[in-house]
């Protein structure tokens, strides 16, 4: 049963360009969540969704990101026109299922974007 | 808002002495957990150890135990016996339900472990 699996591990992106990171939840979860680390610092919240919703978004910034998780396929963050200040690690983590805390949060290797 | 904080940006220890990481959050709830995590120069996030809020009993995970004191708002790893393999960032989290039915972790700044042959 493979883990996390999150691609790339290392995104460059020139400012202006658009980021995409993509995220396989653990086989059986439905779950997904994504957190930032900028340097020096520990992880943020970002967002969190289920299957084809998002059911918690209130650490995404307003603007250039976005995040899914269709029906079929990886749960996709990601940001357009990128600046400097996007370049962090980001995580993602997945449960199997919503709001069971005795489930723990299994978490990918990130992916390092760095923008030029 | 919680906040968590860990006082101790690097610390190291001897090959086989015991190190403890301090911990403290700032909340209003009483029902949360707290869980410390390693994150080793893979930037893998492995969870080490949890504390449900409710549970008296300081939780055990082999050589990592925790000092949980509620009142003052203190969580702190112990790791006994230290081993190369335990050089790391370590991360002291909390963790609460929201409105929405999500849990989200927060994170403190971090705390840089060197285990020293």
């Amino acid at each position: 049963n493979a883990g996390v699996m999150q691609n790339p591990r290392h995104l460059v992106r020139r400012r202006g360009q658009e980021a995409r990171l993509r995220c396989s939840p653990m086989k059986g979860h439905s779950h997904v969540y994504w957190y930032r680390q900028l340097p020096e610092e520990g992880l943020k919240f970002m967002v969190y969704l289920q299957k084809e919703n998002i059911i918690d978004e209130s650490g995404m910034p307003k603007e250039r990101f976005s995040a899914e998780f269709p029906k079929e396929g990886p749960s996709i963050l990601r940001i357009q026109q990128v600046v400097r200040g996007d370049s962090a690690a980001y995580f993602c983590a997945s449960s199997p299922r919503q709001g069971s805390i005795n489930e723990k949060l299994f978490f990918g290797s990130g992916t390092q974007l760095s923008v030029l | 808002a919680q906040t968590v904080t860990q006082s101790q940006p690097e610390m190291s220890v001897q090959e086989a002495e015991t190190v403890t990481l301090s911990c403290t959050y700032d909340t209003s709830e009483n029902n949360y957990y707290l869980f410390w995590y390693k994150q080793p120069p893979s930037r893998q996030m492995i969870l080490v150890i949890r504390q449900e809020a409710y549970k008296q009993q300081n939780a055990t995970e082999n050589r990592f135990s925790v000092n949980f004191q509620k009142a003052a708002k203190s969580f702190s790893l112990k790791i006994s016996d230290s081993q190369l393999g335990d050089t790391a960032m370590y991360f002291c989290a909390f963790m609460k339900r929201r409105a929405t039915g999500s849990y989200q972790l927060t994170f403190g700044k971090g705390t840089k472990l060197s285990v020293i042959p």
